[in-house]
Parts: C-alpha cells; structure tokens; sequence
C-alpha cells in the first residue's frame, strides 16, 4: 500500500501567484488533515477534512487559504495571491475512515512552498 | 482548550545514556496522547499512541511513554539512546470530541557519541 503522497515536493512561486498543493491519502482512508511547518516552529494545524466536507477549519488564516477534499481525486490546499510569510512546509496526514481520537495519523513528506 | 506543551527547545544526550523528552497537554475529557518523530526533510512517522490501559506504552525503536494524569503529562523516554535517534520530536494531543490532533511545537534530541 502506498502511503499518504504529496505532490509536488517543492514549489516555487512569485508573490501574488496561486499555490496549490495536492495530497492523496493511503488507499481508503477518508479523512485527511492539513498541517503547516515554519522554520524553528512546531507543527500548525490548518484544516480538518473528510469526503466532500470540511470538519474543522479552525486553523486555516480566513483569506486566500481554502482546501477540499473531493468525492474523486486528491485533496487540495490551495493559496492565492501568495506572500513571502506563506513559505513554508505543509503537511498532509490521513486517518482511516472510522475516524476515531485513538487513531494514528499517516504523514506525508511535504510540500516545501517557497515564494520569492 | 486543547494545547500542548514541550518546554525544552532542544535536548542533549551522550549515547548509551536514558533520555526524557518532556510533553505536558491540555484537553477536555480524556487525551488521546501520540508521538511522533521527524528526520530531516521527512513527514512525521508514529512512534506511540495512550489511549488507555497501562500508563507506560511502548513503542517503536524501543521508545516508551508515561502518561501521568494527576501532572496532565506524557513524557517520552528510552533507557539508552541511540545518535541514530537524532531528530525532531513531536508530543500530540487529539480531542476526542473534534478529533482534531494539535502538536506541541517540537523537541529536537541530539544524542552524542
């Protein structure tokens, strides 16, 4: 089974351009978890999904930042409009369909996000 | 509110000697409590997980946890570390109501030979 898979590993953009960072989860899972890593920070939640809705956005800054995770296809991160404070590493996890607390999340490698 | 706490940046140890990495949490109703390492320009893998039962967990690359309730805390130990086990830590804490998991902001381990 291949696990969670991030693409693409790193991505450039000019500030005021679109980033969008795709996430397929391990093979059955339905929940997927989007996290944000700064240079000598800890991990940031941003956004709680399961198919085709959003559980818990609490983390996510309220403009120019949404993501989705459709019926079909990979969840997307998406940022438009990007500044220099948005370079980062995000991290997608996911979790079995049951969903319960005692589950472990399955992390990807990341995308590293670097706006010029 | 739900919030996790590692108060040590960074954490040296001489290989072969035990390690304690420190994690204290917040959260309503009973913590679902996780570790998670992190090598450079990877994605976090799962080391151990409380959920209940027994207070000391074991985990892999002979990790362990003691869960300590009366101290809300979830210190990460091993008996003789490794350099190998050089990395980033992270101490975790899942709302069993949201499920949604909140890390603590990272301890790095540097164990010298």
């Amino acid at each position: 089974n291949a696990g969670v898979m991030q693409n693409p590993r790193h991505l450039v953009r000019r500030r005021g351009q679109e980033a969008r960072l795709r996430c397929s989860p391990v093979k059955g899972h339905s929940h997927v978890y989007w996290y944000r890593q700064l240079p000598e920070e800890g991990l940031k939640f941003m956004v709680y999904l399961q198919k085709e809705n959003i559980i818990d956005e609490s983390g996510m800054p309220k403009e120019r930042f949404s993501a989705e995770f459709p019926k079909e296809g990979p969840s997307i991160l998406r940022i438009q409009q990007v500044v220099r404070g948005d370079s980062a590493a995000y991290f997608c996890a996911s979790s079995p369909p049951t969903g319960g607390p005692n589950e472990k999340l399955f992390f990807g490698s990341g995308t590293q996000l670097s706006v010029l | 509110a739900q919030s996790v706490a590692q108060p040590e940046d960074q954490v040296n140890v001489a290989e072969g000697n035990p390690l304690t990495v420190k994690c204290t949490y917040s959260v309503s109703g009973n913590p679902y409590l996780f570790w998670y390492v992190q090598y450079p320009n990877r994605g976090l893998q799962f080391l151990l997980k409380y959920i209940t039962g027994d207070n000391l967990v074991k985990g892999s690359y002979g990790f362990e946890a003691e869960f300590n309730k009366s101290q809300t805390s979830f210190h990460l130990k091993k008996p003789s570390a490794l350099v190998s086990d050089s990395a980033l830590y992270f101490c975790a804490v899942r709302s069993p109501i949201t499920g949604k998991l909140i890390f603590g902001q990272g301890t790095t381990l540097q164990v010298k030979p």
